[in-house]
């Protein structure tokens, strides 16, 4: 079945460390690839997008993520956390076949400590 | 500008009854889309709306409905409530569709009693 999956559903990291949290999917053919971000109490906002060219798309708050065709990655990476990170981060793609709707990951759970 | 407003942002209903949940989109925005986001099944998609047509319908029952009109403020109607529609409910609007990335509300928390 076409999924996305998201590795890591809990991440702890203290300030400063570097984060990467991985996304599979699972679809064929040509995808739109996203990032979107929940904080505590706040909407789900988006962080990057990717649709085509360079693979490696930077977004907002120094995030970035790169794609891998042949691995059907889009994995999402930032070099130094802040505590203000602390937030849910879901993975969503828009498939050929799936018309206007996005697919979204489980979600990963992001803590970052002082 | 205004963000998408979604209302009421808390409701609680008993089984067996219907409930009708509001989106208004932000201004110039066409594209509005339902999403069901639960602990369980996480998010998932519900239906999309352009221009006051269903481009696409996600994989629930019936019961669930939703319409567009002609300023582009979305309703989506739950008919014969059961407990496990208790969830989050976003919606979330977009200039043209998904490839632009869509802005989300703050959703609607429904309870089924």
């Amino acid at each position: 079945a076409q999924s996305v999956s998201q590795h890591n559903h809990h991440v702890i990291l203290s300030e400063a460390a570097s984060l990467e949290l991985g996304c599979n999917y699972s679809y064929g053919g040509t995808v739109n690839l996203f990032w979107y971000v929940q904080y505590p109490g706040q909407h789900l906002q988006l962080l990057l997008k990717y649709f085509s060219g360079d693979p490696l798309v930077k977004g907002i708050k120094g995030f970035e993520a790169e794609f891998i065709k042949s691995k059907f990655s889009f994995n999402l990476r930032k070099p130094s956390v802040q505590w203000s990170d602390t937030a849910e981060y879901f993975c969503a793609v828009n498939a050929p076949n799936s018309g206007y709707a996005l697919n979204f990951g489980k979600g990963t759970s992001l803590l970052v400590t002082p | 500008k205004a963000g998408v407003t979604q209302t009421p942002r808390y409701l609680i209903k008993t089984r067996g009854q219907q409930v009708t949940l509001s989106c208004s989109p932000i201004s110039g925005h066409r594209s509005v889309s339902w999403y069901q986001q639960t602990p369980g099944q996480g998010l998932q998609f519900l239906f999309e709306y352009f221009s006051e047509t269903q481009r696409n319908k996600g994989n629930f029952p019936g019961r669930f409905s939703g319409r567009q009109f002609s300023n582009s403020r979305s309703e989506m109607n739950v008919s014969t409530l059961e407990l496990g529609d208790s969830a989050l409910y976003l919606c979330a609007s977009s200039s043209a569709g998904a490839v632009y990335g869509y802005t989300f509300g703050s959703g609607t928390r429904l309870t089924v009693v």
